[in-house]
């Protein structure tokens, strides 16, 4: 029982480059959404999902993309990397008012 | 908008003592409220969580209770232990809408034997 998968666990970018955070989930959650960690702020909502082929914005989205094809994949897209990205990623699904969190992505910009 | 207001950290406790971090919220409505709990490298864990006022959470020795007439969700431990050492979120979830979680800043609890 997998849960929640995130890839990869670390990350060194170079400002301006681009990637991809993967988000994988087998509890056919149809809520998903990505959150971010910085010190002394706790979790911040960038992006969320509803359901396949809907998304919404959350509290700090500038600077992601997120598409949602699948129930099972939430990806998250860094356009354009900069520095004030370096975080942890957290993806999380939710399911009858009980999240369940990935393990996290930790994020470095240089 | 919604808010979680907790207590800052570091918390350092000798084994064996009494824990509180204190948490309080605003929120509109009836939100239910969480503890997480985040190990060192690890992703985030429910450790308790209410839904309606005067509900006792509880898990692990941990307790909350939902006190919505001071919108408190104080979290409580007799005796901590080492392997309690761990970073504690406070969180909401409103009952209105898409229903995200919203975090408090962290509490980081050191328990040393």
């Amino acid at each position: 029982n997998a849960g929640v998968t995130q890839t990869p666990k670390f990350q060194v970018l170079k400002t301006g480059q681009s990637m991809t955070l993967q988000c994988a989930q087998d509890m056919n959650h149809e809520y998903m959404s990505w959150y971010r960690q910085d010190p002394g702020m706790g979790l911040r909502l960038i992006h969320y999902s509803v359901g396949a082929g809907i998304t919404d914005q959350g509290e700090v989205p500038n600077g992601y993309n997120v598409s949602r094809s699948t129930t099972e994949d939430f990806p998250l897209r860094l356009l354009s990397a900069a520095p004030s990205q370096t975080s942890v990623y957290f993806c999380a699904t939710s399911e009858g008012g009980g999240y369940t969190f990935g393990s996290g992505t930790r994020l470095t910009v240089v | 908008g919604d808010s979680v207001t907790q207590m800052e950290g570091p918390v350092t406790l000798s084994e064996e003592a009494f824990l509180t971090i204190n948490c309080t919220y605003t929120a509109t409505g009836y939100p239910s409220l969480f503890w997480y709990v985040q190990y060192p490298g690890e992703g985030l864990q429910l450790l308790l969580k209410a839904t309606k006022a005067d509900d006792k959470g509880s898990n692990k020795g941990f307790e909350a209770t939902y006190r919505k007439e001071t919108t408190s969700f104080h979290l409580e431990k007799g005796s901590v232990q080492v392997s309690d050492s761990a970073v504690y979120f406070c969180a909401l979830k409103g009952d209105q809408g898409f229903q995200k979680l919203v975090f408090g800043t962290g509490t980081r609890l050191l328990v040393s034997p």
